[in-house]
């Protein structure tokens, strides 16, 4: 039984670089939660879907930002350009419909913007 | 704004014996009040959870204590073991949303 799949687990890249983080949910989960972890600001919800919907994004940072779920097993969380203060551990999630919050997550990228 | 205060932010129990970590909310649009545990390189995961209609909950060695008045719940490790060695989030979810708020953390060390 698969968890939630996360790639890449490391990324560095150079400050104004795109960058792509990906997320695979747990099948026949229809919830996607994308958070970040910093240790100044803790857990925070970017933004979450429902159903390949985006429900609420008010956590997403900036417009450098953005996300999309083109089917129910793909996510992206998109950065352009990069800015190192973006550095931190991004975890995607997912669920259950009837359960509305993060259920299970995946392992996490850790970004690395010099 | 930190709607969900946790408290201790680190702390070191023997084998054996009782971890305890307390939050506290403050909104109380709340309906659900999930605890996570996360290791070093991995995602959190989902521990125990409490309704607030309900004062305590029970999983193996896990407890919840909620007490609605004074808007605390609390997390009771039993018997902690050196394997329980990891950080410990509270949350609370937004009554019949999904946002789920967490607390700041707190690192638990169980010295064998």
């Amino acid at each position: 039984d698969a968890g939630v799949i996360q790639s890449p687990r490391h990324e560095v890249t150079e400050m104004g670089q795109e960058v792509t983080l990906r997320c695979k949910p747990i099948s026949g989960h229809n919830s996607l939660f994308w958070y970040r972890q910093t240790m100044m600001r803790g857990l925070e919800l970017l933004i979450y879907f429902n159903n390949n919907v985006p429900i609420d994004d008010s956590g997403m940072p900036e417009d450098r930002f953005s996300a999309k779920m083109p089917n129910a097993s793909f996510s992206t969380l998109k950065i352009q350009p990069s800015e190192p203060r973006d550095s931190a551990v991004y975890f995607c999630a997912s669920s259950r419909d009837r359960d509305r919050q993060p259920q299970h997550f995946g392992d996490g990228t850790r970004l690395s913007i010099l | 704004q930190q709607q969900v205060k946790q408290s201790p932010q680190s702390l070191i129990v023997q084998k054996g014996g009782i971890s305890i970590i307390n939050c506290a909310y403050e909104n109380t649009a709340f309906d659900y009040f999930p605890w996570y545990q996360q290791f070093p390189g991995k995602g959190p995961a989902l521990l125990i959870a409490i309704r607030p209609d309900v004062s305590e909950k029970k999983e193996g060695r896990f407890t919840i204590s909620f007490n609605k008045s004074a808007k605390q719940f609390s997390l009771h490790i039993m018997d902690s073991q050196p394997g329980d060695s990891a950080t410990y989030f509270c949350a609370a979810r937004n009554t019949g949303g999904f946002k789920t708020i967490f607390g700041a953390g707190t690192r638990l060390f169980v010295k064998a």
